[in-house]
């Protein structure tokens, strides 16, 4: 069976701090995907980022980075100086690596940036 | 930018009653999703449908739901018998083809239960 775990259920930080939101992941499966999507309070589904479990590199793009360890079964998302837009609920997801792209997803981490 | 677009974006409806919800899927995406997301909970996936058939369904999915895509374009989630418990989010989500491409979201049905 499938899991996603996101421990954190709400974090706040001060605008300006690097924050990290865990993911952690459970799979059978050898080859699947990993997601990240960011939900504003107007209530849509933001894409981030998809990852192969191939793929273990880190991928950077402006504040924003990620950390996938295969051995530990994560997938860290790090928000480096934190802004005040970034305050949403971000969801990890996890996918078999084939046609049906039925994601898991986690329960969400809700990030309340304060300026 | 191609997006994809639901209605409507709020419906509110008696218990009972049936509701359609619709999604317009970017046009050259083959793939075609339903996600659902009970207030303040994870987003569950609901259906996929590829070739005019259900590929996947949750237990969720049940026989009150309903998909199709009557006019190629059209992609809708129909429930039979709306239950209190059907209240959520509705997310249509689609994709250009298998193991290609992001799954893109549409902003969302809110259904409300009375």
């Amino acid at each position: 069976a499938q899991k996603v775990t996101q421990a954190q259920t709400e974090i706040s930080v001060v605008e300006k701090e690097d924050v990290t939101l865990d993911c952690v992941y459970e799979t059978r499966d050898t080859t699947y995907y990993l997601f990240w999507y960011k939900q504003p309070p107007s209530g849509e589904l933001v894409f981030l980022i998809r990852r192969n479990s191939f793929d273990e590199q880190n991928e950077i793009s402006g504040r924003y980075s990620w950390n996938f360890q295969k051995s530990t079964s994560s997938f860290n998302f790090t928000i480096t100086a934190s802004q005040v837009v970034d305050s949403a609920v971000y969801f990890c997801a996890l996918s078999r690596m084939d046609s049906s792209y039925k994601l898991i997803f986690g329960s969400g981490t809700r990030l309340l940036v304060r300026p | 930018e191609p997006e994809v677009t639901q209605t409507p974006s709020h419906q509110v409806t008696q218990m009972g009653q049936e509701v359609i919800l619709r999604c317009v899927p970017i046009s050259n995406h083959l793939y075609f999703y339903w996600y659902r997301q009970i207030l303040g909970q994870k987003v569950e996936f609901l259906v996929s449908f590829y070739n005019n058939e259900i590929s996947e369904k949750s237990e969720i999915f049940d026989d009150q739901f309903s998909v199709e895509r009557p006019d190629g374009s059209n992609f809708t989630l129909k429930i039979r018998s709306t239950k209190l418990e059907d209240s959520a989010m509705y997310f249509c989500a689609s994709r250009i083809g298998p193991n290609t491409g992001e799954l893109f979201f549409g902003e969302g049905s809110r259904l409300t239960v009375l």
